[in-house]
C-alpha cells in the first residue's frame, strides 16, 4: 500500500511556543490531505482537510488562527501549532487518498501519528 | 455521512476466528465500507475494503450482505498482536474528498 510519513514522531515545546508537523506521502502524490488529532482513549477527529494550493478547509470548532495548513506540494502537508498551549497537547495523525496512482486507489493512508506535548 | 455502530470491546483468545460487525443502517449507494486497525501511539492502519458481497485479502474477509446496513469484518486464527482498535468506517470517498469520521471503534483483545 501507499505510505504516508510525518515527523517529527514526538515534539515537546514550550507554553507559547509554535510547533511544526509534517506530512508527507512517500510514493504517490496527494491533492488532498487530512489532519486529525486523537486524545488518550479517543478515537481520531477529524480537524481539517488540506488542499494542495489552496486554503485548508476546518471543521466545526477548529480554529484556523491556531492550527495552520499548508499544502505547498503534491506530496508535503504541513500543520503549524501556534501560541501552544498544554491544552493542545495531543497525538496529531494525518492521511491522504492514493488518488492518482492505479495501485493506491481510492485507499486512504495514515502517517504514523506525532505527538505533541506542551509544557 | 452514514452514521457506524460497532460493539465497544471484544475479546478472544489465540488461534480462534474473530468476527467484528458494524451496523450502518444509513449507508448510501455510493458508499464503500472500509476497516481500519489502530494499535496505540500508532496511525490507523487499512485493513480491507469492499462495497458488496464478500472481499478477502491477505489478512482479513469482509462479508457484506445484499442490503448493505451491516458489515463484518473477519480475522481468522488471531494472535496477541492483533490485539488493537478497529474502526469500521463508510463514506463515498469520491465526494467527500476522502474525510473520515471516525466512531468509538472496536477495543479486540487477544488473550493467551
Amino acid at each position: 500500500g501507499a505510505v504516508v510519513s510525518q515527523h517529527p514522531s514526538w515534539v515537546i515545546c514550550k507554553s507559547g511556543t509554535s510547533v511544526k508537523i509534517e506530512c508527507r506521502s512517500l510514493d504517490f502524490q496527494a491533492t488532498t490531505m487530512f489532519w486529525y488529532r486523537q486524545f488518550p482513549k479517543q478515537s481520531l477527529m477529524l480537524m481539517a482537510t488540506s488542499n494542495e494550493g489552496s486554503k485548508a478547509t476546518y471543521e466545526q470548532g477548529v480554529e484556523k488562527d491556531k492550527f495552520l495548513i499548508n499544502h505547498a506540494s503534491l506530496t508535503l502537508s504541513t500543520l503549524t501549532v501556534t501560541s501552544a498551549h498544554p491544552e493542545d497537547s495531543s497525538f496529531y495523525i494525518c492521511s491522504a487518498r492514493g488518488g492518482r496512482d492505479r495501485s493506491s486507489g481510492n485507499t486512504i493512508y495514515f502517517g504514523e501519528g506525532s505527538w505533541l506535548t506542551v509544557v | 455521512l452514514a452514521k457506524t455502530t460497532q460493539p465497544i470491546s471484544m475479546d478472544s483468545y489465540e488461534g480462534q476466528e474473530v468476527n467484528i460487525t458494524c451496523s450502518h443502517n444509513n449507508i448510501a449507494t455510493n458508499d464503500y465500507i472500509t476497516w481500519y486497525q489502530q494499535f496505540p501511539s500508532q496511525g490507523p492502519r487499512f485493513i480491507i475494503q469492499g462495497y458488496k458481497t464478500k472481499v478477502t485479502n491477505e489478512v482479513a474477509s469482509l462479508f457484506i450482505p445484499a442490503d448493505r446496513k451491516s458489515s463484518t469484518l473477519s480475522l481468522p486464527r488471531v494472535s496477541l498482536s492483533d490485539t488493537a482498535v478497529y474502526y469500521c468506517l463508510v463514506g463515498d470517498e469520491g465526494s467527500t474528498l476522502g474525510r473520515l469520521y471516525f466512531g468509538r471503534g472496536t477495543q479486540l483483545t487477544v488473550w493467551p
